[in-house]
């Protein structure tokens, strides 16, 4: 049973829009979340973060929203630009060094020009 | 830094051979993870080190796979025999302690078993 899903395999937004990207949990231990983006042929790369002590956190384009008690988070980018088009992973941890991440399947971004 | 870096970056190989896929972590790294990416499943966390140490492998499918870290250096993850089922890209990566800044990711090992 997936800890973590995503359930939109993908999304296509046109570019200068906003693009939501959401993440589920059903373990009520994970207190730490990250969102990892991957283009092809690359490892992911680490986007932005959220510990379960806010509902918000937010790094230029991308802010991230967590909503606890319906154990959802989501990524929100604004303005959407075509180099944003990847593939999103939600990862999830719940132990205290936030070493052991489960990760989502993943939503692939495509953003329009 | 030239980052987490793997080896090979693609392999094909026939089912039943053995295969060896290689990481250097960044160095100072206190933790390794080896992570399986497959349409089906995403990205699966196989095993993880601290320090050298194996911490958790209770995601490593079968023993037919196996890992290593001899130094904090370098680690191997080994399918010996292969099946085409494990065909996936296997991805390693590293953090300092208390990595809440995520991990650094490899580019992968594309592995294919014919």
């Amino acid at each position: 049973d997936q800890q973590v899903k995503q359930n939109s395999p993908s999304l296509s937004v046109q570019e200068g829009r906003i693009s939501i990207l959401n993440c589920d949990y059903t373990n009520s231990m994970f207190d730490y979340f990250l969102w990892y983006k991957k283009y092809p042929a690359e490892g992911p790369t680490f986007l932005i973060s959220i510990s379960s002590i806010k509902d918000k956190n937010e790094d230029g384009r991308f802010t991230v929203f967590l909503n606890k008690s319906a154990k959802h988070l989501s990524l929100h980018i604004v303005p959407s630009q075509p180099g944003d088009s990847a593939v999103y992973f939600c990862a999830a941890s719940g132990d205290n060094y936030g070493q052991n991440f489960v990760f989502g399947p993943g939503t692939r971004l495509s953003v329009l020009p | 830094d030239a980052g987490v870096i793997q080896s090979p970056r693609h392999e094909v190989t026939e089912m039943g051979q053995e295969v060896t896929l290689r990481c250097k972590p960044i160095s100072g790294h206190d933790y390794l993870f080896w992570y399986r990416q497959t349409m089906m499943r995403g990205l699966e966390l196989l095993i993880y080190f601290n320090n050298n140490v194996p911490i958790d492998d209770s995601g490593m499918p079968e023993d037919r796979f196996s890992a290593k870290m001899p130094n904090a250096s370098f680690s191997t993850l080994k399918i010996q025999p292969s099946e085409p089922r494990d065909s996936a890209v296997y991805f390693c990566a590293s953090s300092l302690e208390r990595g809440l800044a995520g991990y650094t990711f490899g580019s992968g090992t594309r592995l294919t078993v014919v």
